[in-house]
């Protein structure tokens, strides 16, 4: 079955690096994404990984995959205060952008 | 380039009545999605568009139906609301083939009283 979880909230100082982890359970998850919320606003894609992928980096942001632990987890390097915001993790079974099965949310607070 | 849009912004129905909702993807995109994202939840996916067809479909009853245009455009109905349908209604567009990437609108707030 498909179930993505993560840890709810996460705190960090300005300038230092946030880690956001997600765990999936569908060992089939083909392409898992993050995605950033602001308040009262949409979903921004913010980066994906393949599943044969272990890393991915983007500028200051970097993605990690553990498949063997079904683990994910997105780095953000120098944190800053536009960083505040929910972060969903995401899993796509199948190619060509099939249905996204989502985490609740990681609500990331950062610290002046 | 535009990117996803929908409409209405924000919506005030009453418990029974129907509702449409409004989607244009990406410029250059196929293929539309919707997902119900309840609050203090994550989205949750509704059903997929191509081709003027439904493709995929979660786990949400018939009251909820939808519709895509030949411009790709796409509605989402919902009838016989009631008050659990209150969320915020996200619209996801993507290419069909050679691409992975979903990108979302900025969504419709639903409120059923």
């Amino acid at each position: 079955g498909e179930d993505v979880e993560q840890s709810l909230f996460l705190s960090v100082r300005e300038g230092d690096s946030s880690v956001i982890n997600c765990t999936y359970t569908d060992s089939s998850s083909t392409y898992l994404y993050w995605y950033k919320q602001e308040p009262g606003a949409g979903l921004q894609l913010l980066t994906y990984i393949f599943s044969n992928m272990d890393m991915k980096q983007d500028q200051r942001l970097t993605v990690l995959l553990n498949k063997k632990d079904k683990h994910l987890s997105l780095r953000i390097a120098d944190t800053q205060t536009g960083d505040s915001a929910i972060y969903f993790c995401a899993e796509s079974i199948g190619g060509s952008a099939r249905q996204l099965t989502f985490g609740s949310g990681t609500q990331l607070t950062v610290l002046p | 380039d535009a990117g996803v849009t929908q409409s209405p912004t924000h919506l005030i129905k009453t418990r029974g009545q129907q509702v449409t909702l409004r989607c244009s993807p990406k410029s250059g995109h196929d293929t539309v999605s919707w997902y119900q994202q309840a609050l203090g939840q994550g989205p949750q996916f509704i059903f997929q568009y191509y081709e003027e067809e439904e493709r995929q479909r979660g786990n949400f009853p018939d009251r909820f139906s939808g519709h895509q245009f030949p411009n790709y455009s796409s509605e989402l109905n919902v009838n016989a609301l009631l008050l659990g349908d209150s969320a915020l209604y996200l619209c996801a567009s993507s290419l069909r083939s050679g691409s992975y990437e979903q990108y979302f609108g900025p969504g419709t707030r639903l409120t059923v009283t």
